[in-house]
C-alpha cells in the first residue's frame, strides 16, 4: 500500500497568520490517465471529514479561497493563507491513484 | 442536495455482530460506488471497504483487517448501502462513515454523519 506521511502532526498557528501542511507519498501519485489523485480533507471537532481539495489543487464548492493545494509526484502541500478560528481541526491527505486508497496520519491545527 | 444518512450503531460484545445502514439521496445512487471508512477515538481514518455499482457487478473489496468478517452490500431499490460486521473485536470500536464515490473526481466528496460502534464486554 502507498504510505502517506504528513508533517507536522501538530500545528499551532496565530490567527491571521499562514499555515502549511506537507504530505509525502511513498510512490508517485501520477495516474496513467495523467491526473494526480491527491485530496485534502478537513475534520472539525465532532464532525465528519469534509473534502477541501481534489486532484492536488482544485477547491471544492464553498471552500474559502484562503485554502490552496499544490505539489506533484510525491510531495504535496496544503496552505491556509490566513488562519481563522473556524479552521481549527485535523487535516488529512488521501491518495486514490493506487489501490487501496490511503490517508495520511492527520495534522492537528490549533490556535496559539 | 446530496445526503448520506447512517443508522445502526451501538454497543456489542466481542464476537458479536452488527449491521450498519447508509441511506442515500440527492444523486444517482445506483451508479455510484460506496465506501466505508472508520475512525477509532482520537485516531486517524482507515479505509474499510467498498461496493461498486451493478454495472461493475457489485464488486466488493475490503481492508485486510476486516476481510472475511465484514460484508458490504447494497439495495439500489431503496438507495441504501449496508456494512455487516461479524466476529467483532474490541479493535473494531470506532466511528464508521459511509462515503460517496461517483467518479474519479467525485471521490469521497460526500460523507455520512458517522455512527459509533463500541465492541466491549
Amino acid at each position: 500500500d502507498v504510505v502517506m506521511t504528513q508533517s507536522p502532526l501538530s500545528l499551532p498557528v496565530t490567527l491571521g497568520q499562514p499555515a502549511s501542511i506537507s504530505c509525502r507519498s511513498s510512490q508517485s501519485l501520477v495516474h496513467s490517465d495523467g491526473n494526480t489523485y491527491l485530496n485534502w480533507f478537513q475534520q472539525r471537532p465532532g464532525q465528519s471529514p469534509r473534502r477541501l481539495i481534489y486532484t492536488v489543487s482544485n477547491r471544492d464548492s464553498g471552500v474559502p479561497d484562503r485554502f490552496s493545494g499544490s505539489g506533484s509526484g510525491t510531495a504535496f502541500t496544503l496552505k491556509i493563507s490566513r488562519v481563522e478560528a473556524e479552521d481549527v481541526g485535523v487535516y488529512y491527505c488521501l491518495q486514490h491513484t493506487h489501490w487501496p486508497p490511503t490517508f495520511g496520519q492527520g495534522t492537528k491545527v490549533e490556535i496559539k | 442536495e446530496v445526503q448520506l444518512v447512517q443508522s445502526g450503531g451501538g454497543l456489542v460484545q466481542p464476537g458479536g455482530s452488527l449491521k450498519l445502514s447508509c441511506a442515500a439521496s440527492g444523486f444517482t445512487f445506483s451508479g455510484s460506488t460506496i465506501h466505508w471508512v472508520r475512525q477509532a477515538s482520537g485516531k486517524g481514518l482507515e479505509w474499510v471497504g467498498r461496493i461498486r455499482s451493478k454495472a461493475n457487478n457489485y464488486a466488493t473489496a475490503y481492508a485486510a483487517s476486516v476481510e472475511g468478517r465484514f460484508t458490504i452490500s447494497r439495495d439500489d431499490s431503496i438507495n441504501t448501502a449496508y456494512l455487516q460486521m461479524n466476529s467483532l473485536k474490541t479493535d473494531d470500536t470506532a466511528v464508521y462513515y459511509c462515503i460517496r464515490d461517483s467518479s474519479w473526481l467525485m471521490f469521497f466528496d460526500y460523507w455520512g454523519q458517522g455512527t459509533l460502534v463500541t465492541v466491549s464486554s
